[in-house]
Parts: structure tokens; C-alpha cells; sequence
């Protein structure tokens, strides 16, 4: 599995955007990118997930960048709710199940 | 809507006593897992299963059996449980074989084993 490397944490303001980077450089090229966040005591929120192309949905685009070392989660307008460990993680589809999470970064979100 | 529950949401039991977490998927998916939560140590997946009487085992599955009923229901059963096994455990949900499928996780169940 790629491994992947993340801030410990970032900070940021109700309102704004917010741009999460994962470096993965040993990622290879069937292994998709997901994102994933979560907040404390509660499960895992799937966010988004793309293996070449950007994508984007209500919750946040993903900028894959075009050697796919490295991709960024960004969050327009950024509110309380959005605050959460936010986890990178590449996946194929040999690891059924096996979503490992490591530390991630900590967004903290103040009003 | 589409979900994965489970029950009980907290559970505390004795050193050497039998607890079985339950967890129910309305989503159709075809795998299941359950996973445990320790501080410094994130998600950890315990076993899995592709579907009905399907049973494959994960990176921490010491002390734990599971069983696969029906599609929906899946059980994590802890026989002789040890303080060690003091967590917070997470079911969820796919429906393919990794990649390019979303997993959809309960909301936890917390136990401590006294």
C-alpha cells in the first residue's frame, strides 16, 4: 500500500476555504484516493475519492495532481461541522476492507 | 435511508464475560467489517466478509470471532472478554471489492471490559 504523509493539523476560519494536501508518492496506478474525515466518537464519513481526474461533489473538490503524487481536498466556505480529522487514503481493490487510517490532520475550524 | 446500525451503543462488562456487538446494513452491500478504535492506534479492521456465511479475518482478529448471518446482519463476539479489548468498535459497509466504492460506518459502539 502507498504511503501517505499529511500536516498534523491545520486551522481555519468559518467562511473560508480550505485546501488539505496528502503527498502519496509511492502510490501506484490502480490505487484510488479516497478521503475520509471523522469526528470524535463517531464513524468515519466517506468525502470523496478520485484515481486520475479532479472531482467534485457537494462536500469538497479533489485536486489530483497530474503525476498523482500528490492530491489536495478542498473545502469551500468551511463551517463548525467541517471541523474533523480528515484522512488520504489509497486504495485498490485487492485491499477490500482494508481502509487504514493513520494520525491525518486535525482541521480546526473557529467562528 | 440507507445505513449501518449498531447496538448496543455502549456495553460494559466483566473480565471473562461474553459480548456480542451486532450490526445491520440497509445499504444491499455485499461486505461487511468490523473495526476497532484505540487511541494512537486508528482504525484497526478485526474481520470482514464478503457476504452470508462468508468469513475472512483481519489485521487484529485475536480474541474475536464473527459471524456473517445474512447479508444485513453481521456479529463480532467476544468470548472470554479481556480489558485490552476495551474500545471503540465500528461496523461498515461496501458494495465492491475496494476501489471505487465508498464504505458507509456505523455510529460505534463502546465497550469497556472491567
Amino acid at each position: 500500500d502507498a504511503k501517505t504523509t499529511q500536516p498534523d493539523s491545520m486551522e481555519s476560519t468559518e467562511g473560508e476555504t480550505v485546501h488539505l494536501p496528502c503527498s502519496h508518492a509511492t502510490i501506484s496506478g490502480n490505487e484510488y484516493i479516497y478521503w475520509y474525515r471523522q469526528v470524535p466518537l463517531q464513524g468515519p464519513e466517506y468525502v470523496t475519492h478520485g484515481l486520475q481526474q479532479n472531482t467534485t461533489n457537494s462536500m469538497a473538490f479533489l485536486a489530483i495532481a497530474s503525476d498523482r503524487k500528490s492530491s489536495t481536498l478542498i473545502l469551500p466556505h468551511v463551517s463548525l461541522r467541517d471541523a474533523a480529522v480528515y484522512h488520504c487514503i489509497p486504495l485498490t481493490g485487492a485491499n477490500t476492507g482494508k481502509l487504514t487510517f493513520g494520525h491525518g490532520t486535525i482541521l480546526r475550524v473557529h467562528p | 435511508e440507507a445505513a449501518v446500525t449498531q447496538s448496543p451503543r455502549n456495553k460494559v462488562t466483566v473480565t471473562g464475560g461474553n459480548v456480542t456487538l451486532s450490526c445491520r446494513q440497509t445499504n444491499s452491500h455485499n461486505y461487511m467489517y468490523w473495526y476497532r478504535q484505540d487511541t494512537g492506534h486508528g482504525l484497526r479492521l478485526i474481520h470482514y466478509s464478503y457476504g452470508a456465511g462468508n468469513l475472512q479475518i483481519g489485521d487484529v482478529p485475536d480474541g474475536y470471532k464473527a459471524t456473517r448471518t445474512t447479508q444485513e446482519d453481521f456479529f463480532l463476539l467476544l468470548e472470554l472478554a479481556s480489558p485490552s479489548q476495551t474500545s471503540l468498535y465500528f461496523c461498515a459497509s461496501s458494495d465492491a471489492r475496494g476501489a471505487n466504492s465508498d464504505y458507509t460506518f456505523g455510529s460505534g459502539t463502546r465497550l469497556l471490559v472491567i
